[in-house]
């Protein structure tokens, strides 16, 4: 079957780093996106990696590895607001699918 | 810029009631997905609707149906309601198949008592 691990929760303190991992058991995809959703609120966009390796936007960073069957999203500095549950998602290869699989979820909370 | 608009926001209904779900796209975007999402699980793809037919439906039963009118907003119906049908109901958006990014609305939280 297609599935996408996360743990299912983290906490870290304002200021710091965190990652949140994300494996992986499908057979190929087009790519790994993350999303974010705070507790009563739209999950929204925040990374894609469609190659291997990292991407950089701003506080956050998404990594992939094909081979490890493998990514992660890096948040830095990190800030109360950053508290919110957060999801891996990719799109498999399978002929003529637009179907999207979510992970399970990490839920982030940052402590002052 | 609207983005992407579901209603109702909340809904209680009871076993074996029907209940219809609406969405409106955001601005200039064609093709809408559903998805459910039970407390503390990731969203569950339920189908995707393009040029107003479903594309892509996932392990759902046919007591989930959709609909997508000429202006691209979509309605999910869901018949004979379960509790297990108790969710968040999601609403995404995106301009064209097979985009990476997909723009969510806030949903529609369905109580089935």
């Amino acid at each position: 079957g297609q599935s996408l691990e996360q743990p299912s929760e983290v906490t870290a303190v304002e200021g710091a780093i965190v990652q949140i991992n994300c494996t992986y058991q499908t057979s190929g995809f087009y790519g790994l996106s993350w999303y974010q959703q705070h507790d009563g609120g739209a999950p929204t966009f925040l990374s894609y990696n469609g190659l291997d390796g990292l991407e950089e936007t701003g506080r956050f960073s998404s990594f992939l590895s094909r081979s490890d069957s493998y990514g992660y999203l890096l948040l830095q500095e990190l800030q109360m607001k950053d508290s919110a549950s957060y999801f891996c998602a990719v799109r498999p290869y399978t002929s003529g699918t637009y179907k999207y699989i979510f992970g399970t979820g990490t839920r982030l909370k940052v402590l002052a | 810029d609207a983005g992407v608009t579901q209603s109702p926001t909340h809904l209680i209904k009871t076993r074996g009631q029907q209940v219809t779900l609406r969405c409106s796209p955001k601005s200039g975007h064609d093709t809408v997905s559903w998805y459910q999402q039970a407390l503390g699980q990731g969203p569950q793809f339920i189908f995707q609707y393009y040029e107003e037919e479903e594309r892509q439906r996932g392990n759902f039963p046919d007591r989930f149906s959709g609909h997508q009118f000429p202006n691209y907003s979509s309605e999910l119906n869901v018949n004979a309601l379960l509790l297990g049908d108790s969710a968040l109901y999601l609403c995404a958006s995106s301009k064209g198949l097979a985009k990476n990014i997909q723009y969510f609305g806030a949903g529609t939280r369905l109580s089935v008592l």
